[in-house]
């Protein structure tokens, strides 16, 4: 596609409960990131994808998060047993390779957790 | 692990002021770059410093690596409400770094 896009744009979840979120990265793009922005804070890395190599997850905070990519395709973070901590804006954006400085963002998810 | 300082945190001007934002840390960063967030959105690119001392204008904005590329400023000249948004700094670390650490942010609002 033209841009990066993200699904849902908003999720309100009931503590406890798992919650996926989806993200179609540019066509052609071969890295993908996901980032989670916290009121007030900067953009956190999660994980990292390039490719079919292993993916770099140094960046997930607990083992409730994971996520997924096929191949050079869609990526999907699930968050299992939602805490309200979790609550936040969840960036993905994608990149031509590594090392590519042009990172194009998505609109990301406005995820609650009620 | 590398922090970005991002300060002023929040600035209010009316259109047609100048602003300069500043983007500071004690780490060396092989480049810097610059993001505008507006609300709902994610952020968008503005530019990628490299060199140290390096000066880049985009338009009514002007951005400045620091000679020891541990610090960057941008400086809008004649402020828009369009250049309202979250400004964002994020520095790609020296070693081949791939991930960049991002500042907190400053929150611009520019009153017609």
């Amino acid at each position: 596609g033209a841009g990066v896009s993200q699904s849902p744009s908003n999720k309100v979840t009931e503590k406890g409960k798992d919650v996926e979120l989806r993200c179609d990265p540019i066509s052609g793009h071969t890295a993908l990131y996901w980032y989670r922005q916290r009121l007030g804070q900067g953009l956190e890395f999660l994980i990292y994808f390039q490719g079919n190599s292993a993916p770099d997850k140094s960046g997930l905070p607990s083992d409730r998060f994971s996520a997924e990519r096929t191949g050079e395709s869609v990526s999907t973070l699930t968050i299992q047993r939602t805490q309200q901590e979790d609550s936040a804006v969840y960036l993905c954006a994608s990149t031509l390779y590594t090392g590519d400085w042009g990172y194009t963002f998505g609109s990301g998810t406005r995820l609650t957790v009620v | 692990t590398q922090l970005l300082e991002q300060s002023p945190q929040f600035l209010s001007i009316q259109e047609g002021e100048n602003l300069t934002v500043y983007c500071n840390s004690s780490s060396v960063f092989s480049s810097l770059q610059w993001y505008r967030q507006e609300p709902g959105e994610g952020p968008v690119l503005l530019v990628t410093v490299v060199t140290g001392g390096e000066v880049k204008k985009l338009k009514r904005l002007t951005f400045q690596f620091g000679d020891a590329r541990k610090d960057s400023s941008l400086h809008i000249t004649a402020a828009q409400p369009g250049d309202t948004g979250l400004y964002l700094c994020a520095g790609f670390g020296t070693g081949g770094s791939y991930i960049p650490t991002f500042g907190r942010g400053t929150s611009l609002i520019v009153h017609p």
